[in-house]
This record gives C-alpha cells, sequence and structure tokens, in this order.
C-alpha cells in the first residue's frame, strides 16, 4: 500500500511569508503527527491530530498550526517565517493516537528553505 | 527540559566490524525507539522497547531498555555497507494527553575510507 506522502517536497520562502505543508497519511491511518528536523536541534514534536482534533502539540510558538480534513489528510501552516524556520517537516502517521505503542511511519519531508 | 544525550555523534565502520551506540536522560521513560533514517526519507522504525531490562533483537541489530529506565543501547552486529545512515534513539511517556517523542541528536554511522 502507499507510504505517507508530503508536498511539496521542497520549498522556498521568504521571511515573513507564510507557508503550508500537505500530509496524506496511510490509507486507514487516522493519526497524524508533524515534526521539525534542523541539524541543530535534532527532531522536535510540533503536534498530533486524530479525527481532525489536535491531540498534542509540542513547544513551538503559536506561528506553528495545522488541521486534519475528515478523510485524514493534514496541513501545517507556519506564518510570519523566519530564518530559524528552515528545515525538515516530517509528517508520521499511525492507526490510532501514537502513544509509542504500535508503530508511526514518517513520509520523506518537505525541506522548506527561508531566505 | 527533557533531552536525550546520544553518543557517539558519528562513527566510522569497516564492514564486519560491530558498532554500539547509546542514549542516556536525567528522565525517566517507559518507552524507548530506535530509528534509522536515510538521506531524503523519513526515519524507519528499528527497535521498540517497553519494559525496562528489555533486550530485543531485530536480525543483526539488538536493542536494550536500561533497568533505570533513563538509557538505552543499540548494538548492530556485523555491520555491512548498508548499515550506513543515521540512528536516533526517541524515549517517550505514554498515555494521557501529553504523550509525545523526544529523540537524541543522532550517530551517523560511515564507512572508513
Amino acid at each position: 500500500k502507499a507510504g505517507v506522502t508530503q508536498t511539496p517536497r521542497y520549498l522556498i520562502k521568504t521571511r515573513g511569508q507564510q507557508v503550508t505543508l500537505s500530509c496524506s497519511p496511510i490509507s486507514g491511518h487516522r493519526s497524524v503527527s508533524w515534526y521539525q528536523q534542523t541539524p541543530g536541534q535534532g527532531l522536535q514534536f510540533l503536534f498530533e491530530y486524530f479525527s481532525e482534533t489536535q491531540r498534542n502539540k509540542g513547544n513551538f510558538p503559536g506561528r506553528f498550526s495545522g488541521r486534519q480534513f475528515s478523510n485524514s489528510r493534514s496541513e501545517m501552516n507556519v506564518s510570519t517565517l523566519e530564518l530559524g524556520d528552515s528545515a525538515l517537516y516530517l509528517c508520521a502517521s499511525s492507526l490510532a493516537p501514537f502513544t509509542g505503542m504500535g508503530e508511526q511511519y514518517f513520509g520523506p519531508g518537505t525541506r522548506l528553505t527561508v531566505t | 527540559g527533557q533531552q536525550l544525550n546520544q553518543s557517539p555523534q558519528s562513527m566510522f565502520i569497516q564492514e564486519g566490524e560491530d558498532v554500539s551506540m547509546n542514549c542516556t536522560s536525567s528522565s525517566i521513560f517507559n518507552t524507548w525507539l530506535w530509528y534509522k533514517q536515510d538521506p531524503g526519507e523519513g526515519p524507519v522504525l528499528l527497535i521498540a522497547l517497553y519494559k525496562a531490562g528489555e533486550l530485543t533483537s531485530n536480525g543483526r541489530l539488538t536493542a536494550q531498555f536500561g533497568i533505570t529506565r533513563k538509557d538505552s543501547f543499540l548494538n548492530i552486529s556485523a555491520s555491512i555497507p548498508s548499515d550506513v545512515g543515521i540512528y536516533f534513539c526517541a524515549a517517550m511517556n505514554y498515555g494521557g494527553s501529553q504523550g509525545n517523542l523526544i529523540f537524541g541528536k543522532g550517530t551517523k554511522l560511515s564507512v572508513k575510507p
């Protein structure tokens, strides 16, 4: 079956702009989690959505937001982009809310560059 | 805040060698996970550990959940070229509404020149 897909794969934006990233989970998976990966901070949890509701949130400013649609597809939005937002944004899907049990599957990520 | 200290940061391997890496924390966790990430791809789960003292294998990979619940290690035996990549440890406390993953900074495995 198809894996987690993320679009676009690469994106270049300017400081102050906003950006929307998309994630389509594996068919049947209802939980989508978002992560930010940078060389300095490593992988950091952003938020998790399950059944269109935000279930968990990491320590990121309110400029980072997300939503999930009824078909489980999820979008992540970053407003007023800063240079430090340049990162690989990964999404992961799982059947149920990820509690550590079971597996979540990661997509290939969206590489965002802010200039 | 909580953080995981993963070491070594990088290492070079020669085919056939055994490899060890570990993760430590000052916090207690009830789940430890090990991932591998290849260039241009997302992390892939290698081994999951849910019980203190647990030793789990996946082919040539073996991982252990430390008895204090503050550490974990991963061993790769008889390494092969496709083992090259970045290995991440991750830990979490599941349950409630606050469970989320914390990741180590990664161990980069490269082939000895």
